[in-house]
């Protein structure tokens, strides 16, 4: 099955800095790889999402790459505030043969620091 | 439009004792999930599936069952509760399962504790 791989596991920030974490997956089939934002207490919420057709995708201060061939993707936070921190997740997807899973990396606790 | 919502939002279990997780959503959605989240782990997913009357396998599917009767609704039962399945439980959906309808939303969570 997919396996994903998440780095940092934690990562602290100074408000105004980058924040970056990046993925990685062992399925080349996969084709489809959301990220995830999730506070304390409460549900993820889908942040940004690329498909294997794109490189790079931007939304404001998100940005996510991906390379296919390395197998490896990442997010990027530029200009970060306090109400970013949170607990972000990597997914990965796998759809064919019957299946459809949808497999996320173990989680970064992003810090920023006023 | 409540989206996805679970009940209960608690639940305290003793080991052996039985219960049922039940997940709703109003966005006619096809496709239907259960995940487990524990800390340091991320999500895993438990069942899913793909329309009324249909379910498959996930990840850590041992311990669980889960009923898709009607499209709106997707139950996930505990049979015989273990400590192991002390976790917090999210459902999710989508519309399909191929590319542009395929994003998930969760449902608010179900923190389970079994003693």
């Amino acid at each position: 099955g997919e396996n994903v791989e998440q780095h940092p596991s934690t990562l602290s920030v100074q408000e105004g800095d980058s924040a970056v974490i990046k993925c990685t997956y062992s399925d080349s089939a996969s084709n489809y790889f959301p990220w995830y934002k999730q506070e304390l207490g409460k549900r993820p919420q889908l942040i940004i999402d690329i498909r294997s057709n794109v490189g790079e995708k931007k939304d404001q201060r998100i940005a996510v790459t991906l390379n296919k061939t390395a197998k490896h993707f990442s997010l990027h936070i530029t200009e970060t505030q306090p109400e970013d921190s949170a607990v972000y997740f990597c997914a990965a997807l796998f759809s064919g043969a019957g299946s459809y899973q949808l497999t996320f990396g173990k989680g970064t606790k992003l810090s920023v620091i006023p | 439009n409540a989206g996805v919502t679970q009940t209960p939002k608690f639940r305290v279990l003793k080991t052996g004792q039985s219960m049922t997780l039940l997940c709703a959503q109003d966005m006619n959605h096809e496709y239907m999930y259960w995940y487990r989240q524990d800390p340091g782990m991320g999500l895993r997913l438990i069942h899913y599936s793909v329309g009324e009357g249909t379910t498959a396998k996930g990840e850590v599917p041992d311990g669980y069952n889960v009923s898709r009767l009607k499209k709106q609704n997707f139950l996930l039962g505990l049979e015989s509760a273990a400590p192991s399945q002390t976790s917090v439980y999210f459902c999710a959906s989508s519309l399909f399962g191929r590319a542009g309808t395929d994003t998930q939303y969760f449902g608010p969570g179900t923190r389970l504790t079994v003693l």
